[in-house]
């Protein structure tokens, strides 16, 4: 089956400074990447996805890139600030099942 | 979006009883569901795929007897927790794939299983 893995597990940056995350797939059959934000004890949130025929995608100050070739993709947010403190989930899609794995998940703390 | 519902929000057992969880999709009919076990600072790991009208598939090392999955109907499916014991304690989500063919996924709020 598919395997993500995600990196780094927790991290902290300063507000106003960018954070990526990272994440990286196993299995070439997956073909859509989302990226959620989960509050403690609350439903994961939809932040921002890319298919497998899209190199790169922004909204606002969030982005992510894939890279295909090398099975990984990254979250990346700019300009941080103290609301994006969160725990961030990676996952992919499994194509022919429609099924989601999930990465281990980032703890980010934005310090103000 | 559409919305996913899930009943009970929270629930405490003894060991040994059986519990039921209820995913339902309120406004959309989802053929296919999905229910995930979250350990506390843990990721979602996916458990099974519920699927109407036949037979879940599990994933590798979810005891098919022990969380037994039935999808009743279009818009319910229900993830039973048998003789459950403390270590099946977790946060329970389901989720349901959208209808647009836009990938999206959408999740339940979570069931918070506490076995005494």
């Amino acid at each position: 089956g598919e395997n993500v893995e995600q990196h780094p597990s927790t991290l902290s940056v300063q507000e106003g400074d960018s954070a990526v995350i990272k994440c990286t797939y196993s299995d070439s059959a997956s073909n859509y990447f989302p990226w959620y934000k989960q509050e403690l004890g609350k439903r994961p949130q939809l932040i921002i996805d890319i298919r497998s025929n899209v190199g790169e995608k922004k909204d606002q100050r969030i982005a992510v890139t894939l890279n295909k070739t090398a099975k990984h993709f990254s979250l990346h947010i700019t300009e941080t600030q103290p609301e994006d403190s969160a725990v961030y989930f990676c996952a992919a899609r499994n194509g022919n099942f429609n099924k989601f794995y999930f990465g281990s998940g980032t703890k980010l703390n934005v310090k103000p | 979006g559409a919305v996913v519902s899930q009943h009970p929000s929270w629930v405490i057992c003894k060991s040994g009883t059986s519990v039921k969880i209820e995913c339902r999709s309120l406004d959309f009919q989802a053929t296919t569901m999905f229910w995930y076990r979250q350990f506390p600072k843990k990721s979602l790991m996916l458990m099974a795929t519920s699927n109407e009208g036949s037979k879940a598939t599990y994933e590798q090392g979810v005891e098919k007897d022990k969380f037994l999955i039935n999808h009743a109907s279009l818009t319910l499916s229900t993830l039973t927790v048998t003789s459950a014991h403390p270590e099946d304690s977790s946060f329970y989500i389901c989720s349901a794939p959208g209808t647009t063919g836009h990938n999206e996924q959408f999740f339940g709020p979570g069931t918070r299983l506490t076995v005494l």
